[in-house]
């Protein structure tokens, strides 16, 4: 089973420090998204590439998150200068163009603790 | 500002009852997809509907969209343990690839 891949699963950090998280999608996949997640909602939305170009932005991202897709494969997530309120699950989908075009494949999430 | 609204947010029930979900909007939507997420664990996709009036079945959930493209609704009959999680609808807008997410419905079935 080739799915969506996320590491680490877990991370713990200080407040302060940077941190990256990794995934990589289907292999077929050229669209891929990043949410974050807390406990009891939806995924809200931070960013999404299609291939290897950054399309979209949440309004809401701080500059201290960015996020790359090099070679339109793997994808990265950087959190610079962590704050206790960036503590959650960050989700990581894939999805490739096709008839049910929005169709969206999940990761299992990198979940983020800052102390 | 579009949005997708989830009831209930919460229900606990017995295995064996039915019960249904519901994901309404404002907005016409081009899809609709439900996903389930246990915890600590991504979401999965279930199903997603495309024509008004759709209705999906997947075992034992029923899934339908309405006639508009407006809202959805889930229901399981004879809810089991194993149907305990988190139940997300998205919808898809017509203009762009974002998906608009409901908050969820947390459903636990006790054995």
């Amino acid at each position: 089973d080739t799915g969506v891949s996320q590491n680490p699963r877990h991370k713990i950090t200080k407040r302060g420090q940077n941190v990256t998280f990794r995934c990589d999608p289907i292999s077929e996949h050229n669209r891929l998204y990043w949410y974050r997640q807390t406990l009891g909602q939806g995924p809200e939305f931070l960013t999404y590439f299609q291939n290897e170009a950054q399309l979209e932005k949440s309004r809401l991202l701080s500059d201290r998150f960015s996020a790359e897709r090099p070679k339109g494969s793997f994808s990265t997530l950087e959190i610079q200068r962590t704050e206790q309120g960036d503590s959650a699950m960050y989700l990581c989908a894939s999805s490739s163009p096709g008839r049910i075009f929005y169709e969206q494949y999940f990761g299992p999430g990198t979940r983020l603790t800052v102390t | 500002t579009q949005l997708l609204e989830q009831s209930p947010q919460f229900l606990s029930i017995q295995e064996g009852e039915n019960l249904t979900v519901y994901c309404n909007s404002s907005s016409v939507f081009s899809s609709l997809q439900w996903y389930r997420q246990e915890p600590g664990e991504g979401p999965v996709l279930l199903v997603t509907v495309v024509t008004g009036g759709e209705v999906k079945k997947l075992k034992r959930l029923t899934f339908q969209f309405g006639d508009a493209r407006k809202d959805s609704s889930l229901h399981i009959t004879a809810a089991q343990p194993g149907d305990t999680g988190l139940y997300l609808c998205a919808g898809a807008p017509n203009s762009n690839y974002q998906l608009i997410w409901g908050a969820g419905t947390k459903l636990i079935i006790k054995p």
